[in-house]
């Protein structure tokens, strides 16, 4: 069945450096979604992909779709503290279900 | 507020005791689900519903149940928990499925003894 692969599954970045998480789906994606969730808390939508290519931002995160649609990536320039938690891409199956992957989760020291 | 609730938010059991987890969305969502969550393996979706009295099996639907009565509710049933289903459990519902953003509860934590 359809897999999505997340890695890395940890991250330890210094405050002030960059961070990256990449996204693979063993299937075409129709659009992928990232949430973050902080530690203790629920998932939280971020940001939906939808085009082939796309490149999305939200200040200091950026989202892309890969041309296939079958792979994403988000990537936090320059990480604060706030940024700490687990960061989790999703796509819809065939079925209607959700898949989501491992989650990235991302420490920050000061 | 628009808003996701799950209870219990904790609950602590023993093998076998059946027990339900309710789960409430206020913005008229088509789309429910629920998924439980372990260490290193992420969100996987236990079951769904795409509207009242439609529900479709997701990765891990074995030893769980629900119900889709009406569309704000989207219960959770385990009949007969076992000590494997102790996680951390969260409902969720979008406007339709995977192409909207979905709307997390709070999660509720569940240990079987």
């Amino acid at each position: 069945g359809q897999q999505v692969m997340q890695i890395p599954q940890y991250q330890h970045v210094q405050e002030g450096e960059d961070f990256t998480t990449y996204c693979n789906s063993s299937t075409t994606l129709s659009n992928i979604q990232w949430y973050k969730q902080r530690p203790g808390g629920h998932p939280v939508f971020l940001i939906q992909l939808v085009k082939s290519g796309e490149v999305k931002k939200q200040k200091r995160l950026t989202f892309q779709f890969g041309e296939a649609k079958k792979n994403s990536s988000l990537h936090i320039t320059a990480t604060q503290t706030t940024d700490v938690g687990t960061y989790f891409c999703a796509g819809p199956g065939d079925n209607n279900d959700m898949r989501f992957g491992a989650g990235t989760r991302l420490t920050v020291k000061p | 507020e628009a808003q996701v609730t799950q209870n219990p938010r904790y609950l602590i059991t023993v093998t076998g005791k059946k027990l339900t987890v309710t789960c409430s969305q206020n913005m008229n969502h088509e789309y429910m689900s629920w998924y439980r969550q372990d260490p290193g393996l992420g969100l996987r979706q236990i079951y769904y519903s795409m509207n009242v009295e439609v529900t479709d099996k997701g990765d891990v639907p074995e030893g769980y149940k629900v119900s889709r009565k009406e569309k704000r509710n989207f219960p959770l049933i385990l009949e007969s928990p076992s000590p494997n289903q102790t996680s951390l459990y969260f409902c969720a519902s979008s406007s339709r499925g995977g192409y909207y953003e979905q709307f997390f509860g709070p999660g509720t934590r569940l240990t079987v003894l």
